[in-house]
Formats: structure tokens, C-alpha cells, sequence
């Protein structure tokens, strides 16, 4: 299976402040069909996950652009420009070029 | 608006099955894909498997043969299966839409213990 390593797993941060969550694969995400299938989403407190990036930079609709993700093969970055009170919680990048797909182990993002 | 919603039994007992519905509305189950997901206690997310618009289906190795996702068009629901549970299958078990996972269920906790 695909390991997903996440880091850190923990993010201490203020509101206002942009932030930088990475997520590295044990194997490359270029799919052959040229896509590459790394998503990002996030668990609020509370709530179901909700789906953020997917496709390494594609903005699901309704979600604001001060989230963007970026990378290749098995390096992967989503990053926060800005940070809401709202954009705290728990966050995943997951693939789905291989089967099964995998999860990373999470990254919480908190208050300091 | 497409909506998914989880119903089943909160507690189940070891080696027993665990069946789950999910409910959508506002989107046909007979196009795209339809996963079962479940979440550990500690944060660790692991996919399940799916169903697909032609019934098609896909699981996770790691479950050994003991899942089943099958489904209902005429109501417009999918089910899983999980056969000979312990209580490592303790977890919120989440349905969702398709392979990049953009509407999910509120989830529903299942608790395996005697």
C-alpha cells in the first residue's frame, strides 16, 4: 500500500498567519493517464471531512483561495495564506492513484 | 444539494456483523462511485472500498474478505457489510461520493464490544 507521511503533526499557529502542511508518498502519485490523484481535505470539530484540493492544486468549488497545494509525484504541500479561525482542525492529504487508497495520518492545526 | 446519510446499530457485538445504510438524495447512486470510509479513534482514516454506477466494486485488502458494499436503486441507497468484527472495527464509519471524496455523511460511531 501507499504511505502517506504527513508532516508536522501538529501546527501551532495565530490567526493571520500562513502555514504549510506536507504530505510525502512512498511511491510516486503520477497516475498514467498523467493525472495525479492527491487530494487535501478537513475535519472540522465535530464535522465530516470536507473535501479541499484534489488533483495536487484543482480548489473544490466554495472553497476560499487562500488554500493552494502544489507538488509532483511524491512531494505535496497545501498551504494556508491567511489563517481563519474557521481553517483550524484536523487535515489529510489522501491518494488515489493506487489501489486501495490511503490516507495520510493527519495533521491538527490549533491556536498557539 | 447532494446529500449522504449513515443509519445502522451504534453497538455490535465480537464476531457479529456490522450493516450500515447510507441514504443519498439529490444525486442518482446509479452514476458515479459510492465508498464506505471509516476513522479509527486517534485519527487514522482508512478507505474501505466502493460501488460503482455499474455495481462494479473494490476493497481494501486489509479487510480480509469480510466486507460487503451492495446497494438499492429503487431507493436510492448502499450498504456495507462487515462480517466477524472485533473490537478493532471500533470507528466513526463515514459514506461518500465518489473516488475524490466531495460529499460525505455526518458519519455514525460504531462501537464493537460485548
Amino acid at each position: 500500500d501507499v504511505v502517506l507521511t504527513q508532516t508536522p503533526p501538529t501546527l501551532s499557529t495565530t490567526i493571520g498567519q500562513s502555514v504549510s502542511i506536507s504530505c510525502r508518498s512512498s511511491q510516486s502519485l503520477l497516475d498514467g493517464d498523467g493525472d495525479t490523484y492527491l487530494n487535501w481535505l478537513l475535519q472540522r470539530p465535530g464535522q465530516s471531512p470536507q473535501l479541499l484540493i484534489y488533483s495536487v492544486s484543482n480548489l473544490e468549488s466554495g472553497i476560499p483561495n487562500r488554500f493552494s497545494g502544489s507538488g509532483s509525484e511524491t512531494d505535496f504541500t497545501l498551504r494556508i495564506s491567511g489563517l481563519e479561525a474557521e481553517d483550524l482542525g484536523l487535515y489529510y492529504c489522501m491518494q488515489a492513484t493506487h489501489a486501495p487508497l490511503t490516507f495520510g495520518g493527519g495533521t491538527r492545526l490549533e491556536l498557539k | 444539494e447532494v446529500q449522504l446519510q449513515e443509519s445502522g446499530p451504534g453497538l455490535v457485538k465480537p464476531s457479529q456483523s456490522l450493516s450500515l445504510t447510507c441514504s443519498v438524495t439529490g444525486y442518482s447512486i446509479t452514476s458515479n462511485y459510492w465508498a464506505w470510509i471509516r476513522k479509527f479513534p486517534g485519527n487514522k482514516m482508512e478507505w474501505m472500498g466502493y460501488i460503482n454506477y455499474s455495481t462494479s466494486t473494490s476493497y481494501n485488502p486489509s479487510l480480509k474478505g469480510r466486507i460487503s458494499i451492495t446497494r438499492d436503486t429503487s431507493k436510492n441507497q448502499f450498504f456495507l457489510q462487515l462480517n466477524s468484527v472485533t473490537t478493532e472495527d471500533t470507528a466513526t464509519y463515514y459514506c461518500a461520493r465518489s473516488i475524490t471524496p466531495d460529499y460525505w455523511g455526518q458519519g455514525v460511531m460504531v462501537t464493537v464490544s460485548s
